[in-house]
Formats: structure tokens, sequence, C-alpha cells
């Protein structure tokens, strides 16, 4: 979706760790969001990278590497309340700023 | 404080109508962005609008058009509906708008019937 790229679907066991990918296109590049959307609800924001390297937060963690065009979402100690969507989002300014949405990472979490 | 709330939640239109959905943004916030989202397409942005000013679209035929008010609420009109806007119509409210974290409506599902 607009030249991000993320896996469509993964699964993972309570408990575990996943990784979900993202790469993006690099020009007017500000930014890269991460949301999480659960089924028939709005998505909430869960990580803003703009520099990079890893910023934690709680069991959610977020990478960021610009020269590559490449983030990553780590959740650590899964839940079945993580059972998401998974948004990778970019921010574009290119004289305007918008936010551009992959199509998103559906996570399913097996007891 | 109150999030963002959408109106309605569910409209059934037939080809040919027009619609308007509202967004009431969280009360400070003066950037309403809009979206569309359909399954395996993600989230498509619309237009984004700031202080009553919009100051970014997407690629979205002129049938797509927005406004936002004084008070930061904004209304979106999709004119001659066609079966392929059937979708979930999201509104996100910031502060500033750019790369701060947005806040998301329930959204409008709309269905062109």
């Amino acid at each position: 979706g607009q030249n991000i790229d993320q896996p469509t679907e993964m699964t993972a066991t309570e408990g575990a760790i996943v990784q979900i990918n993202c790469t993006y296109q690099t020009s007017g590049f500000n930014g890269l969001f991460w949301y999480q959307q659960h089924a028939g609800e709005a998505p909430t924001f869960l990580s803003y990278n703009v520099l990079d390297g890893l910023e934690e937060k709680g069991r959610f963690s977020s990478f960021l590497s610009r020269s590559k065009g490449y983030s990553y979402l780590l959740l650590k100690e899964l839940q079945m309340k993580d059972s998401a969507s998974y948004l990778c989002a970019r921010g574009v300014d290119t004289g305007g700023f918008k936010t551009i949405f992959g199509a998103g990472t559906r996570l399913f979490v097996k007891a | 404080k109150a999030g963002v709330t959408q109106t309605p939640r569910y409209l059934i239109k037939t080809r040919g109508q027009q619609v308007t959905l509202s967004c009431s943004p969280i009360s400070g916030h003066r950037s309403v962005s809009w979206y569309q989202q359909t399954p395996g397409q993600g989230l498509q942005f619309l237009f984004e609008y700031f202080s009553e000013t919009q100051r970014n679209k997407g690629n979205f035929p002129g049938r797509f058009s927005g406004r936002q008010f004084s008070n930061s609420r904004s209304e979106m009109n999709v004119s001659t509906l066609e079966l392929g806007d059937s979708a979930l119509y999201l509104c996100a409210s910031s502060f500033g708008g750019g790369a701060t974290e947005a806040f998301f409506g329930q959204g409008t599902r709309l269905t062109v019937v």
C-alpha cells in the first residue's frame, strides 16, 4: 500500500516475541508511525520514530533505519489481546505533511 | 476528555446519491485528517485540514471534498456515489498535524448499494 510493505498476516504463540517488519519509500520521509487496530475499532497510536535506533515502550519496541527505509515493531510477552492489525505508516513532508499507511499486518496470537 | 466523534456510525446510500460525514475532533486539536479504509487497501489518505484550510490532499477524484469549520469540526462530502465508495471512513485529529500522534474516531461505515 502506497510504497509501504509489511507482511499481510503473522501468527505467534502467547508469551512469545514477534517482530513485524516494514519497508517504505524514503522520499520526503518525515518519521515512522506504528498503530494498532483491533477488528471493528479505530486505530490507536503505538509509537513514532524519527531518528535511527530502538524506542522501547513497555512490551512494545519500535526500530528505525532511515538509510535502509526499514522499521520493525517488536512485541514481547505476547498476550491474546495483542491479536490485532498493526499499521506501519510514514510521515511525508513534500510541502505539506501527510501520513501514508501501509495495508497492515494481521497478527494472530494463539494459546 | 472526549475523544474524536464521527457521525453517523453507519450509512446506506444508493449509487448516484451524495453523502456528508461529520467529525468532531478532540477539544483543542486543530488538525483533522480523513482516511478511507477498505479490506486489503489499508488507510488511504483523503485530505487534511488545519484551521479551516486544506493543507494536503490525497489521490482521490473531485467527488470527494471536505471542509473545516472555525470550531475545528470537519465534514467530508462524497457526491455521485459509486459502489466502490463503500468503505470505512475514518477521521483523525491531532494538535498541530504533522509528525504528531493522531487520535482516530470510530469511523463511519458507508455502504453504497
